[in-house]
């Protein structure tokens, strides 16, 4: 599965909203389909799985939709903290975990 | 609340071994809960699954780079390790342990930096 990450960069500011998207090349199981962020230096951070379940403390400002190849993560009101690269991530297919190349969410 | 450390040499010199431990805490390694694995992070070819192991030993591995690879278990110290033969500069990256609770990675490693050179 090649999962495509739109946009590269997302230039916005605190308190606006991000849509971030994730279209993979084949149909995923809505089990299957994952974000993470990651900030400079540090190791991702797992937001959402199985499309749209918030993992324990993600903020509910994160919200995770989709079905089949197209999936979403949103970000109701971003945070100054929320600055980051996002990644997409699937499993299914060979090799059996997937990535996506990423969105980084900069300020404007 | 668990955790997990890495540990392993930061250069390691071309065709050799690389060997990366990662030591768990607040969970056993023979949980059946989770699949345990390996990620690394280049800029170039962003986040790669490199291969998961389970709580049997059973593993599974990326396949291009099942040719080199090696996961296992050591549940005697409670850690798992990677073990990546001939390493070419093409394997310089931030490499990542973490633990799979159903098809995404829940805990993460702080993350070794591995460059290859001599």
């Amino acid at each position: 599965i090649v999962l495509t990450q739109s946009p590269g960069t997302l230039s916005l500011s605190p308190g606006e909203r991000a849509t971030l998207s994730c279209r993979a090349s084949q149909t995923v199981d809505n089990s299957h389909l994952a974000w993470y962020q990651q900030k400079r230096g540090q190791a991702p951070r797992l937001l959402i799985y199985a499309t749209s379940s918030r993992d324990t403390g993600v903020p509910d400002r994160f919200a995770g939709s989709g079905s089949g190849t197209d999936f979403t993560l949103t970000v109701s009101r971003l945070e100054p903290e929320d600055f980051a690269v996002y990644y997409c991530q699937a499993l299914g297919g060979s090799p059996m975990y997937t990535f996506g190349q990423g969105t980084t969410v900069e300020i404007k | 609340q668990m955790h997990l450390l890495q540990s392993g040499p930061g250069l390691v010199k071309p065709s050799e071994t690389l060997t990366l431990i990662c030591s768990v805490s607040g969970e056993s390694v023979t949980t059946t809960r989770f699949f345990w694995g390996w990620i690394r992070q280049t800029p170039g070819r962003g986040l790669e699954w490199i291969g998961s192991i389970a709580h049997g030993g059973t593993s599974i591995y990326n396949p291009s780079l099942a040719s080199r690879v090696n996961i296992s278990l050591d549940t005697s110290r409670n850690q798992f390790s990677l073990k990546l033969r001939s390493v070419t500069a093409a394997d310089t990256a931030v490499y990542y342990c973490a633990n799979d609770p159903l098809a995404r990675w829940g805990v993460w490693g702080k993350g070794t930096t591995v460059t290859v050179s001599s």
